[in-house]
């Protein structure tokens, strides 16, 4: 298996712009992860989904961000507009149903910068 | 509300010596705990888990970490440190009680192993 995917690896844009952020979880894993890392917060939650479906999203920062999982194999991760405190690396990360403690399995990330 | 503390921002060990990279935690219930390892410009990559059992928990690379109730403690160990060691540690708790996919992640502990 390729792993959880993630893209783009960079994305460097201007304030007040879109971003989409876009993630592959591993085939087969029924839950999906959203995390932001950034050197004053740390590794936070944004969201989670089970089945394509929401099911926390209260690490969401504001309504400028917004997450949809449209099918099992594609997630996408938006900031409109997006300013510069977000920038940040943001993780995808997915896990098997099976039971709660499963892994999760991190992708390699997105490397935010707006400027 | 659960909460993890990772009381060392670094931790600087010579290459042979034994490593400690410490974890506390605190949860309403008990608690399913995770260690993770980041490379540079890499995401986060399973250690070890521990779900119940035996409180010294084996994982990969040669680490071990030890659950310990009374201490609210989980304490990353590896009896003999190499250079390629040397990355961001993270642990990570989740209350079985309330259950859910909601992890909570430490701030991390750089290791530093020199040769």
């Amino acid at each position: 298996d390729a792993g959880v995917i993630q893209s783009p690896r960079h994305e460097v844009t201007e304030m007040g712009q879109e971003v989409t952020l876009r993630c592959k979880p591993i085939s087969g894993h029924d839950y999906l992860f959203w995390y932001r890392q950034t050197m004053m917060r740390g590794l936070e939650l944004l969201i989670y989904f089970n089945n394509n479906v929401p099911i926390d999203d209260s690490g969401m920062p504001e309504d400028r961000f917004s997450a949809k999982m449209p099918n099992a194999s594609f997630s996408t991760l938006k900031i409109q507009p997006s300013e510069p405190r977000d920038s940040a690396v943001y993780f995808c990360a997915s896990s098997r149903a099976l039971a709660i403690q499963e892994t999760q399995y991190f992708g390699p990330g997105t490397r935010l910068l707006v400027l | 509300a659960q909460s993890v503390a990772q009381p060392e921002d670094q931790v600087n060990v010579a290459e042979g010596n034994p490593l400690t990279v410490k974890c506390t935690y605190s949860v309403s219930g008990n608690p399913y705990l995770f260690w993770y390892v980041q490379y540079p410009n890499r995401g986060l990559q399973f250690l070890l888990k521990y779900i119940t059992g035996d409180n010294l928990v084996k994982g990969s690379y040669g680490f071990e970490a030890e659950f310990n109730k009374s201490q609210t403690s989980f304490h990353l160990k590896k009896p003999s440190a190499l250079v390629s060691d040397s990355a961001l540690y993270f642990c990570a708790v989740r209350d079985r009680r309330t259950g859910g996919f909601k992890t909570i992640f430490g701030a991390g502990t750089r290791l530093f192993v020199k040769a």
